[in-house]
């Protein structure tokens, strides 16, 4: 079974420029959520996604935006980027939220 | 929101020795998994732990829920075993959804 997979695994941006970072789940898998790490911060929540719907935002900006796809992919948009987004960007997949976790390589976003 | 501990913050070992890493969470969670992160950033499953005890070659892993804590036991270490090591808790969220709250990590260093 494929495991889960993000695109793409590094992204330089500058300021003011929006960003789209893209999720494909384990087959079969239901549930997507975002995760957000930074050195000072650690890994936050950002949002989670099942069956296309949004159940569960974390504590960020609305430039912070994600959708997901009848298929379940999922993407994360980040609008008006700043220099305190350069984070690695993690997506899990899972069948249900409650479920084991399964993480894709990430996407390295740098904010010039 | 529900906190996760992790202790110790670093750890340093010579090759062949064992260790104890803990993590203590603050309220009753629905699951618990134990991470590795390599080098690259991506997430390693380890363990899926809700209660109980369970092995996989040199590491195991207990977790009492009732005592709101989990231990990884890593057995005759290697310096392939270095990185950083997370714990994170699935716990209810809200609308229908759970979500993953991390510890802040446990840095291992193996040295030959």
């Amino acid at each position: 079974k494929a495991g889960v997979t993000q695109t793409p695994r590094y992204l330089i941006k500058t300021r003011g420029q929006q960003v789209t970072l893209s999720c494909s789940p384990i087959s079969g898998h239901r549930s997507v959520s975002w995760y957000q790490q930074t050195p000072g911060q650690g890994l936050q929540f950002l949002f989670e996604y099942f069956s296309e719907t949004q159940r569960n935002k974390g504590n960020f900006p609305g430039r912070f935006s994600g959708r997901q796809f009848s298929n379940s992919r999922s993407e994360m948009n980040v609008s008006t980027l700043e220099l305190g987004d350069s984070a690695l960007y993690l997506c899990a997949s899972a069948g249900d939220a409650y479920n084991e976790q399964f993480f894709g390589p990430g996407t390295r976003l740098t904010v010039l | 929101g529900i906190q996760v501990e992790q202790s110790p913050p670093d750890l340093i070992l010579q090759e062949g020795a064992n260790s104890t890493l803990r993590c203590n969470f603050s309220d009753s969670v629905n699951n618990l998994q134990w991470f590795h992160q390599n080098p690259w950033g991506q997430l390693i499953n380890l363990f899926y732990i809700p209660s109980g005890t369970k092995q996989n070659g040199r590491l195991s892993a207990t977790t009492v829920a009732t005592e709101r804590y989990s231990l990884l036991y890593i057995s005759s270490s290697q310096t392939t075993d270095s990185g950083v090591y997370f714990c994170a808790v699935i716990a209810y969220s809200g609308a229908g959804s759970y979500q993953l709250t991390f510890g802040k990590g446990t840095k291992l260093s193996v040295i030959p």
